[in-house]
């Protein structure tokens, strides 16, 4: 079966200090891979998707940037968090060509 | 573009009364809708899923039709529980986004007893 990963669960961080979020997808090769961010009780804010390695494209940058250095792998960073950063975190996966997405569990960030 | 529209931002109920959460969408392309549940510091987690015209699709008490002509996925459940209470979003998906729903606003449902 299949597992999606996400790491850290939760960060408090400072305004200008570097970030990395990640995001493993295990039992599944080439999916698609998506970051979303979530303002607490807002809506999903697609940011990035992810269709193979070495391949990001941006939907919404907030300040951010993504990755995928492997086939199950996809990181979000920064160099310098903003307060809007704070919110919720969601890693995504899905086949191509097929309807089924699923998040992962989430990480929480609060910068202060 | 593709859009969701959820009209209500928030939807109180007493335990055991029926309820519909609306949802309408647009797109020129065939939709695929969802309907995703949130609880409190939880992912989102699929309720519903449906692709076909005027077919009821059901789970955990839980129904929708999608209804093309009017572009609607209303969600629906006739006696809700205090474990309803959630954040409820609609969705759609048309193949052509990178494979990505894309969001309605959300409905926070909340059940009193």
């Amino acid at each position: 079966a299949q597992t999606i990963h996400q790491w850290p669960v939760a960060e408090i961080k400072a305004v200008g200090s570097p970030l990395s979020l990640g995001c493993t997808i295990k039992g599944k090769s080439s999916p698609n891979l998506y970051w979303y961010w979530q303002a607490t009780g807002g809506t999903l804010q697609q940011l990035f998707y992810s269709i193979t390695v070495g391949q990001v494209e941006s939907v919404v940058q907030l300040n951010l940037s993504a990755s995928r250095p492997k086939d199950d792998q996809f990181i979000l960073s920064t160099e310098k968090l903003l307060l809007s950063h704070s919110g919720f975190y969601l890693c995504a996966w899905s086949l191509t060509g097929t309807s089924d997405y699923t998040f992962g569990s989430g990480t929480r960030l609060l910068v202060i | 573009g593709d859009s969701v529209t959820q009209t209500e931002g928030l939807v109180t109920l007493t335990k055991g009364l029926p309820v519909m959460l609306n949802c309408t969408y647009q797109t020129t392309y065939s939709p695929f809708l969802f309907w995703y549940v949130q609880h409190l510091n939880e992912a989102p987690k699929l309720l519903l899923k449906s692709s076909t015209d005027n077919k009821r699709t059901e789970h955990q008490g839980f129904y929708a039709t999608l209804h093309k002509s009017s572009s609607s996925f209303h969600l629906q459940k006739s006696s809700v529980q205090l474990s309803d209470s959630a954040l409820y979003f609609c969705a759609l998906s048309d193949g052509n986004n990178n494979n990505a729903p894309r969001f309605g606003a959300g409905t926070k449902l909340s059940v009193k007893p």
